[in-house]
């Protein structure tokens, strides 16, 4: 079942912080987060098992709650270059995307 | 993380041709995947593709319309059969890493157009 993102879109300025969010109907044991620039593949991000600590890269992490079968992706001062779209993905031998966040970042 | 040369990168191809889609991995692995993409939308999955066995498809797909081989644990081809313009999208695989800290990569894609 596709996991459901929040919001659909983001507009922010250079330095300003992003949370998107992803949840789902069904229970979670992993959720993978993926960015995607115009024109080009996704990108692996990292994944949140479950029982697993935060993570996080560069300024960018993410929380999982296995509880509220949720996880959301955290965008601290941020940068032009993270503008793209992200995806969660949910599932265990196979992914199953949401239908995506829209960044951009304006300088 | 894993290498994947897809090809071709993109075609225009005449209503009720067919085309087929190669993905080489630089690296063995069990299970590749098969996704399409809308221009704007998510990536949605077409089948999995288990090497020695028959893929697996998802709902609204069938293999008539996308047959799927996988002769070795480094190769699949995906054939997009009797085409028409609303298979126009970009068709990427992928394979799940392996490793502690592992996620999925993806061939850069195959950009259909269909007239």
């Amino acid at each position: 079942q596709q996991p459901v993102q929040s919001p659909q879109a983001v507009i922010l300025r250079e330095g300003e912080d992003a949370v998107i969010n992803c949840s789902s109907s069904k229970a979670l044991y992993s959720v993978h987060w993926y960015r995607q620039k115009h024109g080009e593949a996704p990108v692996f991000l990292m994944i949140l098992l479950k029982g697993g600590e935060q993570k996080g890269h560069e300024k960018i992490s993410a929380s999982f709650n296995e509880k509220k079968q949720q996880s959301s992706l955290y965008l601290t001062a941020s940068q032009l270059s993270y503008s793209g779209t992200y995806f969660c993905g949910t599932g265990d031998d196979k992914i199953i995307f949401g239908k995506g966040t829209r960044l951009h970042i304006l300088p | 993380s894993a290498v994947i040369s897809q090809k071709p990168s993109r075609d225009i191809c005449q209503r009720g041709t067919s085309l087929t889609i190669q993905c080489q991995v630089d690296s063995q692995v069990t299970m590749m995947f098969w996704y399409r993409q809308q221009p704007g939308q998510s990536l949605t999955l077409i089948a999995t593709a288990n090497q020695g066995s028959e893929a697996t498809y998802e709902s609204g797909f069938v293999i008539d319309k996308f047959p799927i081989s996988r002769p070795n644990l480094t190769f699949s081809t995906l054939t997009v059969s009797n085409m028409s313009p609303e298979d126009s999208s970009i068709y990427l695989c992928s394979v799940e890493d392996s490793g502690e800290d592992y996620g999925y990569t993806f061939g850069s894609g195959t950009r259909l157009t269909v007239v």
